[in-house]
């Protein structure tokens, strides 16, 4: 089953407003990561956040963590057309030996110009 | 490389032909990641090495999927006697370090089995 749910599937929004996207992970976890992927292409790291870590900002991007709720949102600030992207989260989980990394189905964010 | 190799870009292929993807990861990265994505879908996890341990497996949906990493570098992931439900797009991602970091991922290459 899958470790990290983005909530919603698909978001769209006008240039200049907030984006803003959730996921929600099962077990214990070292660290969440984003991910954007633009259409046909792979997958570029965003931010890390840690899990004793509740927020962290790079540019307009700000994470928050929720270690409580199992729960951590991406807010993209003054969007941009560029953004448009699919848009992931993905858990390290704690404990054992085995880092497997497991990614979330995803958040399509369209951004009208 | 500076970046993660993966080739082909695209595949076409027949149903019941043998095809082998190929993903060359960036220079001393210890781990190595194959993932799977269908149409609009997420990446589902298919198998992960990690140094000189025993590979992770786990997500490989059948005995026809195999992948091997020669000398900690290069893998290969094949699958035998393809079907149309294994057409997706196969991704490859390898980090420095086995327990944490930053994904650096392949341009994936595009498998489609008629």
């Amino acid at each position: 089953s899958q470790q990290g749910e983005e909530d919603p599937q698909a978001l769209s929004i006008q240039e200049g407003e907030n984006a803003t996207m959730n996921c929600s992970y099962k077990t214990s976890i070292n660290n969440l990561q984003w991910y954007r992927q633009n259409s046909g292409r792979g997958l570029v790291h965003l931010i890390l956040i840690r899990s004793n870590e509740r927020e962290k900002h790079s540019g307009r991007l700000r994470v928050t963590l929720d270690t409580s709720k199992k729960s951590s949102s991406l807010l993209i600030t003054a969007s941009r057309a560029a953004d448009t992207a699919s848009y992931f989260c993905a858990t390290d989980r704690s404990g054992g030996s085995n880092y497997k990394l497991t990614f979330g189905k995803g958040t399509l964010l369209t951004v009208n110009p | 490389g500076a970046g993660v190799s993966q080739s082909p870009s695209n595949k076409v292929t027949e149903k019941g032909k043998d095809v082998e993807l190929r993903c060359d990861p960036i220079s001393g990265h210890t781990a190595l990641y194959w993932y799977r994505q269908s149409l609009g879908q997420g990446l589902e996890f298919l198998i992960y090495f990690q140094g000189n341990s025993a590979p992770d497996k786990s997500g490989l949906p059948s005995d026809r999927f195999s992948a091997e990493r020669t000398g900690g570098s290069v893998s290969t992931l094949t699958i035998q006697r393809t079907q149309q439900e294994d057409s997706a797009v196969y991704l490859c991602a390898s980090r420095r370090l086995a327990s944490t970091g930053e994904l650096f991922f392949g341009e994936g290459s595009r498998l489609t089995v008629l």
